[in-house]
Order: structure tokens, then C-alpha cells, then sequence
């Protein structure tokens, strides 16, 4: 069965520090790897990862993927309070299939 | 912009009525559109795929007679919760592929916020 394992579940942290969030995955066919951003509504799309070693940035978030130990993170630096959401891994395996979602990390950033 | 467009945002309705969804792809034909629920504090939950033209898969544990999933354009989906109760109060989110087997991200409409009072 595939499997999207998300930790923490939970973060609190102050504004202005950097916070990696984890992502692990067992899935039968590979294709990739998606990190999204839930705040009240639907999800909202942040990267996508296919390869191994290749870092995707976009402002203070960034994100890599490994391959081999099949796993990815999100890193944000210097937080801010509008970052606060949950943070929602998943995995997509090959021809038109549905995600496979972990069950995401909620981080709340603090003033 | 947004890519994938669903209707209505919210609802309100009584026990034992019926509430329809739609999910429509903008600008692009989408043969698969996916259908997940979220209840609070849960992550995204599929239950069904929608295939344009054939019957609809669904996820162990979703009834099909209660979700009723209607794929009957390239461009609409519609999710028909049929008797609902209160436990099938829940966000409910389409998504669908920008370009069919492509490697491009799903995108998901704003989602559907229903209440069953």
C-alpha cells in the first residue's frame, strides 16, 4: 500500500527562524513528488520534485528530493506569521493517478 | 489563475437532502478529475475517480450509491452527496491534471465546504 509519512505533525516556532519539515514515502511507481500549502481553503501548489538532488527554491521556501532514501523536506527560512498553514506532502505515482497525501504538518509561526 | 474551478464554496443543507458539486477544468480537458474529502484537522482523503465517459472508481469505504459522480464532459465533474447527514459534513476538493499524463502538478478547485445541520 503506498504510504506518505509527514513529521512533525505539529510546529511552533518564532518568527524568523528557519524550519524543515520532513517527508518519507513507500509508493509502487514513482513519478513525484509535490509539496502544498493549506491555509483555510484548498490546497495551494508549491513545488514539484522528480529528481534526486536538485534543489527547487522559490523566495524562503526550498525543497529537495532524495531518491534513494525516499525522502524529501521543506525548508523555510527567516518565518514569518503568514507561513503559519499546514504543509502537505504527496506523492504521485506514474499515468493520470490521484495523490497520495501524507497527513501534513501544521506549523504556526509566532510573533 | 485559477486552472480547476468548483461550485458552490460552501453549503449549508438538512438532513436528508441532496447537495451537487461541481468541479469544472478551465481552459483544458480533463479526462481524470480526482475527488478528496478533508475532515477537521485530517489531511486529503481520496475518494473517487472520475473518468469522463465511464463509470467512476471509488475508494474502499465510499459508497457509490451515496457520492454520486457524474463525468459526463471533458470539462465537468459533479459530486452528488445524496441523503446527507451530519457526518458527511466535510471539505470537499476536486482536482485535475493540467495536461493529462504529463508530468504537471494537480491542481485543486477551492473546494466545497459542506454543513448538514
Amino acid at each position: 500500500e503506498d504510504k506518505v509519512v509527514q513529521s512533525p505533525l505539529s510546529l511552533v516556532v518564532h518568527e524568523g527562524d528557519t524550519v524543515t519539515l520532513n517527508c518519507s514515502y513507500e509508493v509502487t511507481n514513482f513519478r513525484s513528488l509535490l509539496w502544498y500549502k493549506q491555509e483555510k481553503k484548498a490546497p495551494t501548489f508549491l513545488f514539484m520534485l522528480t529528481s534526486s538532488g536538485i534543489e527547487k527554491k522559490s523566495g524562503r521556501l526550498s525543497s529537495i528530493l532524495d531518491k534513494k532514501e525516499l525522502f524529501s523536506i521543506l525548508n523555510i527560512t527567516a518565518t514569518q506569521t503568514g507561513d503559519s498553514a499546514i504543509y502537505l506532502c504527496a506523492v504521485q505515482n506514474s499515468g493520470n493517478t490521484p495523490l497520495v497525501f501524507g497527513k501534513g504538518t501544521r506549523l504556526s509561526v509566532i510573533a | 489563475g485559477a486552472v480547476v474551478s468548483q461550485h458552490p464554496s460552501w453549503v449549508i443543507c438538512k438532513s436528508g437532502t441532496s447537495v451537487k458539486i461541481e468541479c469544472r477544468s478551465l481552459d483544458f480537458q480533463a479526462t481524470t478529475m480526482f475527488w478528496y474529502r478533508q475532515f477537521p484537522k485530517q489531511s486529503l482523503m481520496l475518494m473517487a475517480t472520475s473518468n469522463e465517459g465511464s463509470k467512476a472508481t471509488y475508494e474502499q469505504g465510499v459508497e457509490k450509491d451515496k457520492f454520486l459522480i457524474n463525468h459526463a464532459s471533458l470539462t465537468l465533474s459533479t459530486l452528488t452527496v445524496t441523503s446527507a447527514h451530519p457526518e458527511d459534513s466535510s471539505f470537499y476538493i476536486c482536482s485535475a491534471n493540467l495536461q493529462t499524463g504529463s508530468n504537471s502538478p494537480l491542481h485543486f478547485g477551492n473546494g466545497t465546504r459542506l454543513t448538514v445541520t
